[in-house]
C-alpha cells in the first residue's frame, strides 16, 4: 500500500532557530500534500495544501512567512519552522493524496514529527 | 464550511463492542473516514465508507452511516487493549482538496 514517510520523529531546537520536516510518498507520485498541525489532545488542524510545482495554500490564521512550504517534487515536500519558538512546539503530521487516472486512492499519513522549542 | 464533532471519550471493558459516533454538516462527500491515533503516532485509515452506502462490515469493524441524520458510526466488535487509541472520522472535501477531521474520541479499554 501507500507509504508516507516523514523525518524527523522528533526534533528540539533552541528558540530563534530553523526546523526543517520532510515528507515523502514512497511508492507514489503525490500531486497533493497536506501539513497538519495537533496540540495535545486535540484534533488534527489543517495548515497548508501543498502542491507540486507551485505555491502552498495556507489556511486562514497560519502565517506563510513562518511555516515555509516547498513541494519541489512529485515525492517530496517540506516544512520549515523559521524561527521557531516555545509556542511552536507541536506535533505536525503531513498527508499526501494518491490519484491516479482521474480516480483517487485515498489519502496517506506520515507518522508525524514532535516539535519541542526550548 | 465542514463541521465534524464526535464525543470525546468511551471506555468499554475488554471483549465488549465500543460505539463510536460522529456528526458531520457537509453532504456533499463521497467517501466518509474512520482514521485510529495511537500515541505519538501519525493516522491509520481504518476503513471508509461510500455515501451512498447504509453499512459496511470489514472484520471486527462495522461503519454506519445514516445520510438523513448526517450521522456516521464506527462498530467496533470484541474490543481489546490494542485498540485503545484516538479514532478521528473525516469526510474530504469537494474535489479531495483537503480532509476535515472529527473533534477525535480517545477509546479506553480496560483488562
Amino acid at each position: 500500500g501507500a507509504v508516507v514517510s516523514q523525518h524527523p520523529s522528533w526534533v528540539i531546537c533552541k528558540s530563534g532557530t530553523s526546523v526543517k520536516i520532510e515528507c515523502r510518498s514512497l511508492d507514489f507520485q503525490a500531486t497533493t500534500m497536506f501539513w497538519y498541525r495537533q496540540f495535545p489532545k486535540q484534533s488534527l488542524m489543517l495548515m497548508a495544501t501543498s502542491n507540486e510545482g507551485s505555491k502552498a495554500t495556507y489556511e486562514q490564521g497560519v502565517e506563510k512567512d513562518k511555516f515555509l512550504i516547498n513541494h519541489a517534487s512529485l515525492t517530496l515536500s517540506t516544512l520549515t519552522v523559521t524561527s521557531a519558538h516555545p509556542e511552536d512546539s507541536s506535533f505536525y503530521i503531513c498527508s499526501a493524496n494518491q490519484r491516479s487516472g482521474g480516480r483517487n486512492y485515498g489519502y496517506t499519513f506520515g507518522s508525524g514529527t514532535r516539535l519541542t522549542v526550548v | 464550511g465542514e463541521d465534524v464533532e464526535q464525543s470525546l471519550f468511551l471506555s468499554v471493558r475488554e471483549g465488549d463492542s465500543s460505539v463510536i459516533n460522529c456528526t458531520y454538516t457537509d453532504s456533499s462527500s463521497t467517501y466518509l473516514y474512520w482514521y485510529k491515533q495511537e500515541p505519538g503516532a501519525g493516522l491509520q485509515l481504518l476503513t471508509y465508507i461510500f455515501s451512498n452506502m447504509d453499512m459496511k462490515q470489514d472484520q471486527r469493524l462495522t461503519v454506519l452511516l445514516n445520510k438523513k441524520d448526517k450521522h456516521l458510526s464506527l462498530r467496533i466488535a470484541d474490543t481489546q487493549t490494542g485498540d485503545s487509541a484516538i479514532y478521528f472520522c473525516a469526510e474530504p472535501s469537494w474535489g479531495y482538496q483537503k480532509v476535515t477531521f472529527g473533534t477525535g474520541t480517545k477509546l479506553q479499554v480496560i483488562p
